[in-house]
């Protein structure tokens, strides 16, 4: 199984509403990362748990709070967010991450569109 | 300067070409891959290149350490190669990938 599933596949919520995004891979992936993406645009790193442990918070706004609750699971809890922060929020997972050693290739989920109104 | 750029932005081709995506970096990596996502969202790791040329099917990706550059080929290309073509590579230092712009690549038939 070399899948990484996200649900929603799509998302609407106000800006005074509190969302989550749900991550999962049974690959025994280690590490596992979340993305922003917008239109016509590349992938931004926003955070990379290793080992359920955040390694990497690319200075993300306090109304993203993400958790590893396990090693299979990532979530990406929304709340208070702007119309800015619309956008395909992506999840990937690969084998392990650590700082200066080869980057392994990442599984990316098919993402989850998410639209603030 | 970006640390990675790739050409070309968009390319065109008809069924059957061979093409050429390049992408040069101005970083010191650990390894450089190719990506590919098509229309909707999915993302696909194509490559993971340290070093040399590998090939899968109709696809070849070939990297030169020292002059930091890399080219992604598709050989026979079919309408179902369009999509959008990233390179990105891994930074040694901080282990992140750092992604190229993209390239977006129709196939008409």
């Amino acid at each position: 199984d070399t899948e990484v599933t996200q649900t929603p596949k799509h998302l609407v919520m106000g800006m005074t509403n509190k969302k989550s995004l749900k991550c999962e891979q049974h690959m025994g992936h280690r590490a596992m990362y979340w993305y922003k993406q917008k239109a016509k645009k590349p992938p931004e790193l926003m955070f990379v748990y290793s080992y359920e442990k955040l390694s990497i918070n690319e200075s993300v706004p306090s109304r993203f709070s993400p958790e590893c609750p396990n090693s299979s699971l990532l979530n990406l809890h929304l709340h208070a967010l702007q119309p800015e922060d619309s956008a395909l929020y992506l999840c990937a997972s690969s084998q392990i991450w650590r700082r200066g050693v080869t980057t392994d290739t990442q599984y990316f989920g098919p993402g989850t569109r998410l639209t603030v109104l | 300067k970006n640390e990675v750029e790739q050409s070309p932005q968009n390319l065109t081709a008809q069924e059957g070409e061979f093409i050429t995506i390049n992408c040069s970096y101005s970083v010191g990596i650990s390894a450089l891959h190719w990506l590919q996502q098509h229309p909707g969202g999915g993302i696909v790791s194509l490559f993971m290149l340290s070093s040399g040329k590998k090939k899968h099917g109709r696809l070849i990706a070939t990297i030169n350490i020292q002059e930091k550059h890399s080219s992604l080929h598709i050989t026979a290309s079919h309408p179902r190669d369009s999509a959008v073509y990233i390179c990105a590579p891994g930074s040694s230092n901080t282990g992140k990938l750092i992604f190229g712009q993209g390239t977006t690549l129709q196939v008409k038939p």
